[in-house]
C-alpha cells in the first residue's frame, strides 16, 4: 500500500526557517516524482514544484521559485519542503504527492499545517 | 501555467445527477487523455476518484464518471448522496514545469 507521511503541524515566526517532511513507503520511491502543493485557508490548490528522486532532478512552479527548496533523499525515501525565511503569508496547508510521470497526481499525504505569525 | 477552469459552485439534490466541467487548453485537457479528478472534503485531503479521463480508482463508487470532449473534461456525480457534498479539483498532464496542472476547484452542495 502506497502511504505518505508527513510531519506535524508547525508554529513559526517570520524570519524563522524550516523544513517539513514526506516518508514514503510501499513503492518504488526512486522511480516516481514526488511533490508539494500548497493550500491557502478557503482556496484551491497550487503546485509548488516537483522532485524525481530517482536523479534528484527538480522542477519548480514559476510563483515558488526561489522561495523553496524541495529536495528527496533515497536512503531514508523522504522528500523535504524548506524554508530560509518564512512570511506570514506562507500560512497555509501542504501537502506532499506522488506524481505518475506522464499523469498527474495519483497518492496524498495527509498535510501539514504551517502556522507563521509573529 | 494557467489553472484549469471548473465552475466555482455546482448544488443538487439527493438522487439527482450532477456534472462538473473542467476546461483547458490544447496543451492539457485537449492534448492528452490524461485528466485525473479529486474530491476534497473540509478538513481533509484530497482523494483520487477518476483518472486517464474515465478510469475508476480502486474502492471508488461508480456513481462518479469522468469523459471529455475537446478541451473540456467532465465528472458527473450520478444518485447524489449527502456524502458527496464536497470540494473537487480537476488536474491534467501538461508539459509544464510541474507536469500537471490542477483545476480552480468547484464546491458540491446537496440541497
Amino acid at each position: 500500500e502506497v502511504q505518505l507521511v508527513q510531519s506535524g503541524a508547525e508554529v513559526k515566526e517570520p524570519g524563522e526557517s524550516l523544513i517539513i517532511s514526506c516518508k514514503a513507503s510501499g513503492y518504488s520511491f526512486m522511480n516516481f516524482w514526488i511533490g508539494w502543493v500548497r493550500q491557502l485557508p478557503g482556496k484551491g490548490l497550487e503546485w509548488m514544484g516537483i522532485v524525481f528522486p530517482g536523479d534528484s532532478e527538480t522542477k519548480y512552479s514559476p510563483p515558488f521559485e526561489g522561495q523553496v527548496t524541495i529536495s528527496a533523499d533515497r536512503s531514508i525515501t523522504t522528500a523535504y519542503l524548506q524554508w530560509s525565511s518564512l512570511k506570514a503569508s506562507d500560512s497555509a496547508m501542504y501537502y506532499c504527492v506522488r506524481h505518475v510521470e506522464v499523469g498527474a497526481p495519483d497518492h496524498w499525504g495527509q498535510g501539514t499545517l504551517v502556522t507563521v505569525s509573529s | 501555467q494557467s489553472a484549469l477552469t471548473q465552475p466555482a459552485s455546482v448544488s443538487g439534490s439527493p438522487g439527482q445527477s450532477i456534472t462538473i466541467s473542467c476546461t483547458g487548453t490544447s496543451s492539457d485537457v485537449g492534448g492528452y487523455n490524461l485528466v485525473y479528478w479529486y474530491q476534497q472534503h473540509p478538513g481533509k485531503a484530497p482523494k483520487l476518484l477518476i483518472y486517464d479521463v474515465n478510469k475508476w480508482t480502486s474502492g471508488v463508487s461508480y456513481r462518479f464518471s469522468g469523459s471529455k470532449s475537446g478541451n473540456t473534461a467532465s465528472l458527473t456525480i450520478s444518485g447524489l448522496q449527502a456524502d458527496d457534498e464536497a470540494d473537487y479539483y480537476c488536474s491534467s498532464y501538461t508539459r509544464s514545469s510541474t507536469l500537471s496542472v490542477f483545476g480552480s476547484g468547484t464546491q458540491v452542495t446537496v440541497l
